[in-house]
């Protein structure tokens, strides 16, 4: 079993839908949760951080994550078609410094 | 966000010969620094990760005499592949990471990315 889980998709909605990437994980070492985008042929870009239980907003974006349940979440309200690229999500190992990455969701909004 | 940037953005070079890959982080001090490789449609593959002044700690199955890591200053550490084989074509990815924050956070910022290319 992998350490993250994180469903590679991909998705496709219309422009404008609220999107839900999601990733489990199973080691409770994880203490500080990341969100990165993709674009082909690029780096990853960082778009949220949070190191606690609950909710952090960002313009469109929203991280969300649930400690008890291992389970962390981004939204993005009003996609829009440069939104298309790959997400990953990445959690932070307490003991070893490592980021842990998701293997990625491809998403691709549609005009 | 932290800019980090690295050099060159695409290399094509022969078999046998070697490759540097630049990565500087441009607006903050890194005392550590990482380095990844990523295949199509895969996710990251964390090689190195790298400490200024100290010796690089390589990941199991990274052969660190293959893959050279120097993290000279707070601002810069080199990849250098050596005698590089078509298997080893790939993207490589540096990574640095800011100084622990008031909560003890740490905030992890990428390059664009080196895309290598062995004929």
């Amino acid at each position: 079993q992998k350490e993250v889980e994180q469903d590679p998709g991909p998705l496709s909605v219309p422009e404008g839908a609220i999107v839900s990437l999601n990733c489990t994980y199973s080691n409770s070492a994880f203490q500080y949760f990341m969100w990165y985008r993709q674009y082909s042929r690029k780096g990853p870009e960082l778009l949220m951080y949070t190191y606690s239980s609950g909710n952090k907003e960002d313009g469109r974006f929203t991280a969300q994550v649930d400690k008890s349940s291992k389970y962390i979440s981004l939204f993005i309200r009003d996609s829009q078609p440069s939104d298309s690229a790959t997400y990953l999500c990445a959690m932070m190992d307490r003991n070893t410094g490592k980021l842990i990455f998701g293997q990625g969701t491809t998403l691709q909004v549609k005009p | 966000g932290a800019v980090v940037s690295q050099h060159p953005s695409w290399v094509i070079c022969k078999s046998g010969t070697s490759v540097k890959i630049e990565c500087r982080s441009l607006d903050f001090q890194a005392t550590t620094m990482f380095w990844y490789r990523q295949f199509p449609k895969q996710s990251l593959m964390l090689m190195a990760t790298s400490n200024e002044g100290s010796k690089a700690t390589y990941e199991q199955g990274v052969e660190k005499d293959k893959f050279l890591i120097n993290h000279a200053s707070l601002t810069l550490s080199t990849l250098t592949v050596t005698s590089a084989h078509p298997e080893d074509s790939s993207f490589y990815i540096c990574s640095a990471r800011t100084a622990e924050g008031l909560a003890g956070e740490y905030e992890q910022y990428f390059g664009p990315g080196t895309r290598l290319t062995v004929t």
